[in-house]
């Protein structure tokens, strides 16, 4: 069974900070994507990761693959209220499967 | 308008009772799936669709069925709902020529057993 773990699971910080969360799974997935849910909405996908290695910047969210296509991070910048919202991650094996999430508020 | 709607999207209903959520696309995207959501626990597959003669089971099946009456419409029932089934669920398809089998979100049932 391929399991997908997040860390942290909830994550309160201040308007302006820095953070990252991260994605680790103990199988090699084809590519891994990381998704925004907002209360009330369905998730909604940031960005694709394909390459090991690979990072790619979505203005202040950076996402990085791990090399060995295990795990992956996403990185915010000068977080702000908008960033709020619980994050998934999900890895492409046979077919999509879905971490738990990391919820994050950002208090102005 | 929405690109993926789902029917109802609130709803409370009692043990035992026979439950029909709906979902639609405009997509025009072949796959289709049903998630369920609980607190910590992200999105768990109950059951998704390839085409319109193609039906799989998910993770946790067990308790649901399924019907894709047409390529654009796939319906999730529960047979006889109980309490632990109360939880948040989601329809969304992708297209087979995505990158990364992109999923596309429906708003999300919420769903309550009492």
């Amino acid at each position: 069974t391929q399991l997908l773990e997040q860390s942290p699971q909830f994550l309160s910080i201040q308007e302006g900070e820095n953070l990252t969360v991260y994605c680790n799974s103990s199988s090699v997935f084809s590519s891994l994507q990381w998704y925004r849910q907002e209360p009330g909405e369905g998730p909604v996908l940031l960005v694709t990761v394909v390459t090991g290695g690979e990072v790619k910047k979505l203005k202040r969210l950076t996402f990085q693959f791990g090399d060995a296509r295990k795990d992956s991070s996403l990185h915010i910048t000068a977080a702000q209220p908008g960033d709020t919202g619980l994050y998934l991650c999900a890895g492409l094996y046979d077919k999509v499967i879905f971490g738990p999430g990391t919820s994050l508020s950002v208090i102005p | 308008d929405a690109d993926v709607t789902q029917t109802p999207r609130n709803r409370i209903t009692k043990t035992g009772k026979r439950i029909m959520l709906e979902c639609s696309q405009t997509k025009g995207h072949d796959r289709m799936y049903w998630y369920r959501q609980d607190p910590g626990l992200g999105l768990q597959l109950i059951y998704y669709s390839f085409d319109v003669k193609d039906i799989n089971k998910g993770e946790i099946s067990d308790g649901y069925s399924v019907s894709r009456q047409a390529q654009a419409k796939f319906s999730l029932s529960l047979e006889s709902a109980i309490p632990n089934q109360t939880a948040l669920y989601f329809c969304a398809t992708s297209g087979a020529q995505e990158v990364g089998d992109t999923q596309y979100f429906g708003p999300g049932t919420r769903l309550t057993v009492l």
